[in-house]
């Protein structure tokens, strides 16, 4: 069964608005979470790394006050779309490992977040 | 910097074909990890094989078959006897020591036809 639930699985919003999408880990503790972005026919990319306790860290070129994370618990992990623009619409997924630094367990990803920003 | 590379932007083959996904990365760390993803058109993320750099054994589960080998920075992905539902996006990665940050490739789009 899935150990990472990603909520929603398809956003439709209107540009100006915000969307939050949800990405939690079952059944185990993830103090680190991974947030990617896929546009259509294209590479998964690193947006950042989602901390628990402490700020994210985001990758060059992603706009932190744009795309809000809070890693507010061990199994939880939210990332904000703020003031959203057509050009943010992709697929959002995230990731968690199983236990961090484990060297014997692979990461999982959500089901991923399509949004369309209209 | 690390670098997936996966040339084959596309690949369609009849079923029962066997096909052979390459992937060739690049990195300067002794220590890393190295990933194969399926992502169907549902587009979630199937975890399917982890090695680490130390271990250059190829490995077989089924109709599926990996072959990593070091010397040329290559971790290709073979599937035998191809069906129709292995259509999908297949994605090579590369991971650091703990293995949760991922870089991935750009996918190879692969379609069985029936």
């Amino acid at each position: 069964g899935a150990v990472v639930s990603q909520h929603p699985s398809w956003v439709i919003c209107k540009s100006g608005t915000s969307v939050k999408i949800e990405c939690r880990s079952l059944d185990f503790q993830a103090t680190t979470m991974f947030w990617y972005r896929q546009f259509p026919k294209q590479s998964l990319m690193l947006m950042a790394t989602s901390n628990e306790g402490s700020k994210a860290t985001y990758e060059q070129g992603v706009e932190k006050d744009k795309f809000l994370i809070n890693h507010a618990s061990l199994t939880l992990s939210t990332l904000t779309v703020t003031s959203a623009h057509p050009e943010d619409s992709s697929f959002y997924i995230c990731s968690a490992a199983l236990g961090q630094g484990s060297n014997n367990s692979p990461l999982h990803f959500g089901n991923g977040t399509r949004l369309t920003v209209t | 910097a690390q670098k997936v590379t996966q040339a084959q932007t596309e690949i369609s083959v009849v079923e029962k074909e066997d096909v052979t996904l390459d992937c060739v990365y690049e990195t300067r760390d002794t220590t890393y990890y190295l990933f194969w993803y399926k992502q169907p058109p549902s587009g979630e993320l199937v975890f399917l094989i982890r090695r680490n750099s130390f271990d250059e054994q190829n490995e077989i589960s089924g109709r599926y078959s990996w072959n990593f080998q070091k010397s040329t920075s290559s971790f290709n992905f073979t599937i035998t006897a191809s069906q129709v539902v292995d259509s999908a996006v297949y994605f090579c990665a590369w991971g650091i020591q703990g293995a949760q940050k991922l870089v991935f490739g750009q996918g190879t789009r692969l379609t069985i036809n029936p």
